[in-house]
């Protein structure tokens, strides 16, 4: 079945550095690729999606890219804060679907 | 409303209780979710109404599971004889229609002692 693999945290960072967290997939015909991030507190939010091959979703100074020939949907930011302290999850939405789904999720804080 | 509110917030239940968890989704959304978030877990699906009929309810882990959502607006998520492994939190999202995007809550979390 469908199914996400993204890198393992916690990862703490300081302001100002280089962010990446890696997400694959595995899927069949052509899902849709989220990231989603969760705020301590807060509920779920979607940051940034792609839909197709070689899409580039962005938002908020985060980029992923949806690459197909590796299965990938890599987060990166080019210059983190202390506010990008949350929980991020890659996720994928099958072609003809809208079921979700999720990634075990990456734990990133950001120091001062 | 503004957003998708989940009702209570944090739910303690002894071990083979029944429980009612309550979603009140974005007004005029049609579409909505129940997943089930485990300690350090991505959410898993549950189930999916499209107005009031549950239109995909293969996530549900097993019969004592259920989820109604009768006049397409409210849906309540019932758990008859809670165990341990229920324990998680359950995240309920809506959508204007099954290909936007979700809107989540912030969760019930359940905890069953």
């Amino acid at each position: 079945g469908d199914s996400v693999t993204q890198m393992e945290g916690p990862v703490t960072l300081s302001e100002e550095a280089f962010l990446t967290i890696n997400c694959t997939y595995t899927a069949t015909g052509y899902p849709s690729l989220f990231w989603y991030v969760q705020y301590p507190g807060e509920g779920l939010q979607l940051l940034l999606k792609a839909t197709k091959a070689d899409d580039k979703g962005s938002n908020k100074g985060f980029e992923a890219t949806y690459r197909k020939e590796t299965t990938s949907f890599h987060l990166e930011k080019g210059s983190v804060q202390v506010s990008d302290s949350a929980v991020y999850f890659c996720a994928l939405s099958a072609s003809v679907d809208y079921k979700l789904s999720f990634g075990a999720g990456t734990t990133v804080t950001v120091r001062a | 409303g503004a957003g998708v509110s989940q009702t209570p917030s944090n739910k303690v239940t002894e071990k083979g209780k029944y429980v009612e968890l309550r979603c009140d989704p974005i007004s005029g959304h049609t579409a909505l979710y129940w997943y089930r978030q485990s300690l350090g877990q991505g959410p898993e699906f549950l189930i999916y109404f499209q107005g009031t009929g549950a239109a995909d309810d293969s996530g549900l882990p097993n019969d004592r599971f259920f989820a109604v959502r009768p006049e397409g607006s409210v849906s309540t998520l019932k758990i008859q004889r809670t165990e341990r492994g229920d324990s998680a939190v359950y995240l309920c999202a809506s959508s204007p229609d099954r290909n936007y995007g979700y809107t989540f809550g912030s969760g019930t979390r359940l905890t069953v002692v």
